[in-house]
């Protein structure tokens, strides 16, 4: 149903693993966002894209790096991850920047 | 930044409709109010979006008074399948604004058989 897929759906990883989260949009959407949600935490901005170009970075560490080759892929790069980084990791895209915005299904990260 | 207040959760039976109201008492002119719906382990979904007065679709209504310094999301004729979190998300949109559209903690509605 979603027009906006990620994969994997599942992920474990020690702390010293790199993995690497992909999310496509099949909208034609111009925007594209990462978003993180924690345990009992409300969603979190990490990223936004505009037309490719990253346009937002909330404070999020350097062990995230994301990625965006092109308007309809959007990936999270992962490296020396911690524990409390475990989380749902939500990709979301949308027309333009701000308006409504549709969302994957996520990737439940694990690190451990 | 306008911050939104929500219940934390709200309870609700088959076939009642069920308002859900959000307090964005510093909500500045150019903000839209925006709601969304997430289920256990999904991304949210969008579900309405207004500015003023009475927006409507074929899912929920959203109320603005006057002063827009709250909104109430209407949900008519709850299901079961309607359990799930609300988000209410106030922001400028057209202005940059996307990095102010703050998820907070959402109402989680029950719906009971």
């Amino acid at each position: 149903e979603t027009g906006v897929t990620q994969t994997p759906r599942h992920l474990v990883m020690g702390m010293t693993n790199k993995k690497s989260l992909k999310c496509e949009q099949h909208l034609g959407h111009n925007a594209m966002y990462w978003y993180k949600q924690s345990a009992k935490k409300p969603l979190e901005l990490m990223f936004v894209y505009n037309f490719k170009e990253q346009t937002e970075n909330n404070s999020v560490p350097s062990r995230f790096s994301p990625e965006c080759p092109n308007s309809s892929h959007l990936f999270l790069h992962l490296h020396t991850l911690q524990p409390e980084d475990s989380a749902l990791y939500l990709c979301a895209s949308s027309q333009d920047l701000g308006v409504e915005q549709y969302f994957g299904p996520g990737t439940r990260l694990t690190v451990t | 930044l306008a911050k939104t207040t929500q219940p934390i959760s709200m309870d609700s039976y088959e076939g009642q409709e069920v308002n859900i109201t959000c307090s964005h008492n510093n909500i500045a002119t150019n903000d839209y109010i925006t709601w969304y719906q997430q289920f256990p382990s999904q991304g949210p979904r969008f579900i309405i979006q207004g500015y003023k007065t009475k927006v409507t679709n074929e899912v929920a209504s959203l109320f603005i008074p006057a002063d827009r310094k709250s909104s109430t999301l209407s949900l008519p004729r709850v299901s079961l399948s309607d359990t799930a979190v609300y988000y209410c998300l106030v922001g400028d949109l057209f202005s940059g604004g996307y990095n102010k559209l703050i998820f907070g903690a959402g109402t989680r509605l029950a719906v009971h058989p």
